[in-house]
């Protein structure tokens, strides 16, 4: 079955170290992207990447980074510079052919709670 | 500046009644808008979008109604079901966001047997 699987389900963290969120897909989408969910909020952009080895910055990309070097896998990296951690993450991707009009897939989420 | 707003966070309808779901945008940019359902602790799930070239479309129980004037859309579900209970998330994009989704805050709609 095609989709986007993301782990770990639940993360806990400590303050002060980073952590690593895992998103890989296999319905040979193009373009990925992270989204933060806060409780009563919507879905905020934190980066994206329309193809392999280039992303660029959404709204709120400070305290976060990723990597793109395979079309599947789109790592995001939750650093200790980012002041408010705890939140829901999701992970999308869409197909290049339907650069924006198309819809998005997600992932099921990773919970990160820092303690 | 919140570009895309839902204004109810929660909604509550009988079953079989009507569901009516609203989102306000306020980019003029935006000419493509789609409709995502979410239960907890899972992804969101493409539910039915609408070009900005239409002012209506319609899939099963589900109408996505566009007034471009008023930049405003509506979801209505008829008959709504006890399974459509969920959070509803309206998303707005446009040629001249590089693909990127703008997303509401999301009503929590609540159908009661």
């Amino acid at each position: 079955d095609g989709g986007i699987t993301q782990s770990p389900k639940y993360l806990f963290r400590k303050e002060g170290q980073n952590v690593t969120l895992s998103c890989e897909q296999n319905l040979n989408h193009d373009a990925m992207y992270w989204y933060r969910q806060d409780p009563g909020q919507g879905l905020r952009l934190i980066y994206y990447s329309q193809i392999v080895n280039d992303f660029q910055k959404g709204d709120i990309a400070e305290g976060y980074s990723v990597s793109r070097e395979k079309k599947e896998s789109f790592p995001l990296t939750v650093t200790s510079a980012q002041k408010n951690p705890t939140a829901f993450y999701l992970c999308a991707s869409r197909s290049r052919g339907n650069y924006y009009t198309g819809e998005l897939f997600f992932g099921e989420g990773s919970r990160l709670t820092v303690l | 500046d919140q570009q895309v707003k839902q204004n109810s966070p929660s909604l509550s309808v009988q079953e079989g009644r009507i569901s009516i779901l609203n989102c306000d945008y306020t980019n003029s940019m935006f000419d493509y808008f789609l409709w995502y359902k979410k239960y907890p602790a899972e992804g969101p799930t493409f539910l039915i979008s609408i070009s900005s070239i239409k002012d209506k479309n319609e899939d099963g129980r589900f109408t996505v109604f566009l007034n471009k004037s008023a930049k405003h859309l509506s979801l209505h579900i008829v008959p709504s079901q006890p399974g459509d209970s969920a959070v509803y998330f309206c998303a707005a994009s446009g040629r001249t966001n590089a693909g990127k989704s703008t997303f509401g805050d999301g009503t929590t709609l609540t159908v009661k047997p």
